[in-house]
């Protein structure tokens, strides 16, 4: 099974600024997904990074607002711009590889 | 599209004994998955189990087992001898677009 790491697992940030996640996988892999999880809700998905290509965006979401980079086959980072306190939720990357596996995720809260 | 349906948002159950959590789904597509994850309060997603549409027999996984009835198009799972460690919310997902059902959170009672 793919083994993902996400960074910053956790982070306070103040409304109107930035925050890029970094996604890592331990293996070679043509698609990853992005998810956002809202406090009590269920997985969102926000966006399909393929390499070498632009993200594909679900219904709601915008790359101004979500812009993500996918530099290589083991690599990705989503980027919450110009924040509001209701970007507060937990982001999680996701690869298939068999199944579908998930990074920790990046808690993030907006004050 | 495709639709995934969880219509219990909490269920209990009593330690050592099996429960059942629901999962309808709707797709037009021949050939799908399903799958069930489990993520407890650290948040985590833990991947369960998986059943392709055309496996012959129902997936096992330790105490997890999926109930899959195709022609009612439901991927029910089953979890025996449940543990107090089994307390978290599971989703079931599906293959192709990638969705969620909304959740259901079990509570295993000592």
């Amino acid at each position: 099974s793919a083994v993902i790491s996400q960074k910053p697992s956790r982070d306070i940030c103040q409304r109107g600024t930035s925050l890029t996640i970094q996604c890592q996988v331990d293996s070679q892999v043509t698609m990853m997904f992005w998810y956002r999880q809202q406090p009590g809700q269920s997985l969102t998905l926000i966006a399909t990074a393929n390499q070498g290509s632009e993200a594909t965006y679900e219904s709601g979401f915008v790359i101004d607002k979500f812009p993500i980079s996918r530099p290589n086959l083991t690599f990705s980072t989503l980027t919450v711009s110009n924040m509001s306190p209701e970007d507060s939720s937990i982001y999680l990357c996701s690869v298939v590889e068999g199944a579908q596996y998930f990074g920790p995720g990046t808690r993030l809260l907006v004050l | 599209a495709q639709k995934i349906t969880q219509t219990q948002p909490g269920m209990f159950v009593q330690e050592k004994e099996a429960v059942t959590l629901d999962c309808t789904y709707d797709t037009s597509d021949p050939s799908y998955g399903l799958f069930w994850y489990k993520q407890p309060s650290s948040g985590e997603m833990i991947f369960l189990i998986y059943q392709g549409s055309y496996d012959q027999q129902n997936a096992t996984e330790g105490r997890y087992s999926l109930n899959f009835q195709k022609a009612r198009k439901s991927a029910n799972l089953v979890i025996s001898a449940s543990q107090l460690g089994d307390s978290a919310m599971y989703f079931c997902a599906m293959t192709g677009d990638m969705r969620f059902g909304a959740g259901t959170r079990l509570t295993v009672k000592p």
